[in-house]
């Protein structure tokens, strides 16, 4: 059984530029939720998508936007890229059941370094 | 608004110590979620404990166990006999009952390295 995964694992983009990290499920979560993880903090809560539709946000601006898919797969989109967004991209599944544990399964991330 | 402070940024011991992480959280919910994550240099959080605000039994599993008290808003972590393997970040979180729970948004706080020395 696949964990989450997430594509790329590293990625280098230079200031203003834009950039698309991906993330798939485990196998059976219908939710996704995307995190920010700067060097040395953590995670900070960017949205959640659940029925293809964004359904929570955290203090994020507009540059940061997503997408679900059918299958339940999410992107993440960053325009304007700032220096600031240099960081682990976290990527997060869980099942909309309300009988499962609450416990949201983690991806290994994308780093993305801005330049 | 909802915080979770973890006060130690980086705690250094020799294998076969014990070790407590301290966290402290900040909520106006009366229903909430508290967890534990730990982050290997790989970078892939992985889950270690998840309690809600009604369960305030400690609670132990091998070598690790949790100690939840409403009364001080805690939840520390105490590794008993401490492993090289255990070294890594760990990172105390908070979730509102919205939603189905496993749902909500994670408030984490600022992370704790362990560096177990052999």
């Amino acid at each position: 059984d696949a964990g989450v995964t997430q594509s790329p694992t590293h990625l280098i983009k230079t200031r203003g530029q834009q950039v698309t990290l991906r993330c798939s499920p485990k196998s059976g979560h219908d939710t996704v939720s995307w995190y920010q993880q700067a060097l040395g903090q953590g995670p900070q809560f960017i949205f959640q998508y659940y029925e293809e539709e964004e359904r929570q946000r955290g203090n994020f601006p507009d540059r940061f936007s997503g997408h679900q898919f059918p299958n339940y797969s999410s992107e993440l989109n960053v325009n304007a890229l700032l220096l600031g967004d240099s960081a682990l991209y976290l990527c997060a599944s869980s099942p909309e059941d309300t009988s499962a544990s609450y416990e949201q399964y983690f991806g290994p991330g994308t780093r993305l370094t801005v330049t | 608004a909802q915080k979770v402070t973890q006060a130690q940024t980086e705690i250094s011991v020799v294998e076969k110590e014990d070790v407590t992480l301290d966290c402290v959280y900040e909520t106006r919910d009366t229903t909430y979620y508290l967890f534990w994550y730990k982050q290997p240099p790989s970078g892939e959080l992985v889950f270690l404990i998840r309690r809600n605000s009604f369960d305030e039994q400690n609670e132990i599993s091998g070598r690790y166990s949790w100690n939840f008290q409403k009364s001080t808003s805690s939840f520390n972590f105490t590794i008993t006999a401490s492993q090289v393997v255990d070294s890594a970040v760990y990172f105390c979180a908070l979730s509102e009952a919205a939603y189905t729970g496993a749902n909500s948004k994670l408030t984490f706080g600022k992370g704790i390295t362990l560096s177990v020395r052999p």
